[in-house]
């Protein structure tokens, strides 16, 4: 069974400039989770879904962060303008909808210049 | 509200000793309980969880954890580690419905020869 997938894992920006992630969850999980891990420290929600809604974004930033999952299954992650302090990575899960263990992607380490 | 508190940044130990990596959470509601260990350039992977029933919690590679409701802890232990479990480890509390799983700022086990 393939595991949760992420595109790309590495990025390389400079600074105001635009850039997508795309994650793509386990067939049959319900519940997606954008997530951003800064060095040294644990993993901090930005957006949660339930199939195709958003149920929890109260930490995203939306000034210039977006997401969306159209069709309830793959999800896109977007930053315009990129920022110095967007330097991260960002993890994607996913999981049932009605259980708790999650499942991780291997990420995208994001380097804004 | 919930809160996780990992009490070590870092964690070194010699190869075959014994180890604890100490985790203290706090909510004011019934909690779920997570261990997730995280390898370089990789995402979490579940090591164990505690649900409901038996408060010593079994989980993979040796690894188990004891869930301490009146301490309210949640300690990691191993008898004996290898080389090989040199990685990050997190401790998470969540709930059930609509809680988000929030993650402590993460241990690293660095196993010496």
């Amino acid at each position: 069974e393939a595991g949760v997938v992420q595109s790309p894992r590495y990025k390389i920006i400079e600074k105001k400039q635009p850039v997508a992630f795309w994650c793509n969850p386990i067939s049959g999980h319900n519940t997606l989770y954008w997530y951003l891990q800064n060095l040294g420290q644990g993993p901090e929600l930005l957006i949660r879904y339930e199939n195709e809604e958003a149920v929890d974004d109260s930490q995203l930033p939306k000034d210039r962060f977006s997401a969306e999952r159209l069709k309830g299954v793959d999800s896109t992650l977007k930053i315009q303008p990129a920022e110095l302090g967007d330097s991260a990575v960002y993890l994607c899960a996913s999981s049932l909808a009605s259980a708790n263990e999650q499942f991780f992607g291997p990420g995208t380490r994001l380097t804004v210049l | 509200a919930q809160s996780v508190t990992q009490l070590d940044s870092q964690v070194p130990v010699f190869e075959e000793a014994p180890v604890e990596l100490r985790c203290n959470y706090s909510s004011s509601v019934s909690v779920y309980l997570f261990w997730y260990v995280q390898y370089p350039n990789q995402g979490l992977q579940l090591l164990l969880k505690y649900l409901s029933g038996s408060t010593l919690v079994k989980g993979i590679n040796g690894f188990e954890a004891e869930f301490n409701k009146s301490q309210t802890s949640f300690h990691l232990r191993k008898p004996s580690v290898h080389i090989s479990d040199t990685a990050e480890y997190f401790c998470a509390v969540g709930g059930g419905g609509g809680f988000k799983t929030i993650f402590g700022a993460g241990t690293r086990l660095f196993v010496k020869a």
